[in-house]
């Protein structure tokens, strides 16, 4: 299986900073099948991206994936105040799909 | 626009079977491009994929090894929905279930709180 490691834990930023989210695989993804959700307090996962890097429609363009192989990463360009939530990744590259731990974005 | 709608009791006994069904609106439960998902959340687990059913021609299932020898996935394609059974379950399978759509899980149901207590 592999596991999913993200990081750090906690990022405390303000509005208007720039968030980067890291999630670093345990063994290579088989085809960059990385996907983030967002997730808010009594809510259920929000889908953001899949394939490392496309977003889904909707989601802002500050909003950004990239990596490969064993390293990924998710941007948010400038936070705006709902941006501020638990952040996960996913493979669903390989059986038993995973997910990493979360990191949570607070003000 | 895809819209998953769980129903299902909150409250299972010690040794019960636990049940959920999530409905599909905005595509087909047997659609040749499409995977369903079941997914529970915890904060002793995090987020655990249970495991999964797709038509290609013929249905699969795959289940995660801790649950394998409980779970059941099953599609209804008269009512467009799926469901899950969970035999046996313990308080360790208290957790919010969701259904969730595709590889990437790119729709979710609204999520369906389960305890598990006497």
């Amino acid at each position: 299986e592999i596991v999913l490691t993200q990081s750090p834990g906690t990022l405390s930023l303000s509005p208007g900073e720039r968030a980067t989210l890291s999630c670093r695989a345990s063994q290579s993804v088989r085809n960059n099948n990385i996907a983030w959700h967002q997730q808010k307090p009594g809510q259920a996962p929000r889908f953001l991206m899949s394939g490392a890097s496309s977003r889904a429609t909707g989601i802002p363009d500050r909003f950004s994936g990239s990596g490969s192989g064993t390293d990924f990463t998710l941007t948010i360009s400038r936070l705006e105040p709902e941006d501020f939530a638990v952040y996960y990744c996913h493979q669903y590259g390989s059986i038993p799909y995973t997910f990493g731990q979360g990191t949570k974005l607070e003000i | 626009q895809v819209q998953l709608q769980q129903s299902g009791p909150g409250l299972v006994k010690p040794s019960q079977t636990l049940s959920l069904t999530c409905a599909i609106s905005g595509d087909r439960v047997s659609s040749n491009s499409a995977a369903w998902s079941w997914i529970r959340q915890s904060p002793s687990r995090g987020l655990e994929w249970l495991g999964r059913t797709f038509y290609r021609s013929e249905w699969y299932n795959d289940y995660a090894v801790s649950v394998k020898s409980r779970i059941t996935i099953n599609p209804d394609t008269s009512k467009n929905q799926l469901s899950l059974q969970l035999n046996s379950v313990t308080p360790e399978d208290t957790a919010v279930y969701y259904c969730a759509r595709g590889w990437g899980f790119d729709s979710w149901g609204q999520g369906t709180l389960v305890t598990v207590s006497s």
